[in-house]
């Protein structure tokens, strides 16, 4: 079975540092997602990172995947306000199904 | 907006009753799934549904069913609802753009059984 472990889970930082958010998984997957979630609010795809050594970036945010350790990050540079979110990462199985991870809560502070 | 939507927004019942929820597709979009996102069990994936079909199980419980119609869109029947079963629930749809798969998804329903 397919396990999705991100960490950390609560992340708080100051406005204009950087920091990772990792997503570790427990079986092969050729496909890894990102989403962002707002309070209350539905979730919004970031990133589709299919093969190892993948690289996407889209502003302050950059994800990455390691097919082979099975890892993920999502990298924020220089965060900002705006980024506070809740950020899962999500696997696909193999079947058409996802398995999220349980989310890494971002607080950035000025 | 993602373009999928979900009806209601909001809904309160109690234990013991059923409920249907709605989910309407993006245009064009074959695929709909349902999730429940609840504090203790995070995002969960409960069924898949492709043009019709069902297509994928997850952690669906038997009191839980669902269907896609001939217009594409899908709804989930929860009975005999427990106080566990409240949560948000979430459809989403995807598409398939140069081999990769994207869902999309709907701004929820959030359940409170009471």
């Amino acid at each position: 079975e397919l396990k999705v472990e991100q960490n950390p889970l609560f992340l708080s930082m100051q406005e204009g540092k950087n920091y990772t958010i990792y997503c570790n998984y427990s079986t092969t997957s050729d496909r890894l997602y990102w989403y962002r979630q707002d309070p209350g609010k539905s979730l919004e795809s970031l990133f589709v990172l299919l093969s190892n050594g993948a690289v996407k970036q889209e502003g302050r945010l950059m994800a990455s995947l390691d097919t082979k350790a099975r890892l993920s990050t999502l990298h924020i540079t220089a965060a900002v306000h705006d980024l506070s979110a809740t950020y899962f990462c999500a696997v696909d199985d193999g079947s058409e199904k996802l398995v999220f991870g349980k989310g890494t809560k971002l607080t950035v502070n000025p | 907006d993602s373009g999928v939507t979900q009806t209601p927004k909001h809904l309160i019942t109690a234990t013991g009753q059923r409920v249907t929820l709605r989910c309407s597709p993006r245009s064009g979009d074959l695929s709909v799934y349902w999730y429940q996102q609840s504090l203790d069990q995070g995002l969960q994936f409960l069924i898949q549904y492709y043009n019709g079909e069902e297509r994928a199980k997850g952690n669906i419980l038997e009191r839980f069913s669902a269907q896609q119609f001939p217009d594409l869109h899908s709804e989930l029947n929860l009975s005999s609802l427990e106080l566990g079963d409240s949560a948000l629930y979430f459809c989403a749809s995807s598409v398939v753009l140069a081999g990769v798969e994207t869902q999309y998804f709907g701004p929820g329903t959030r359940l409170l059984v009471l």
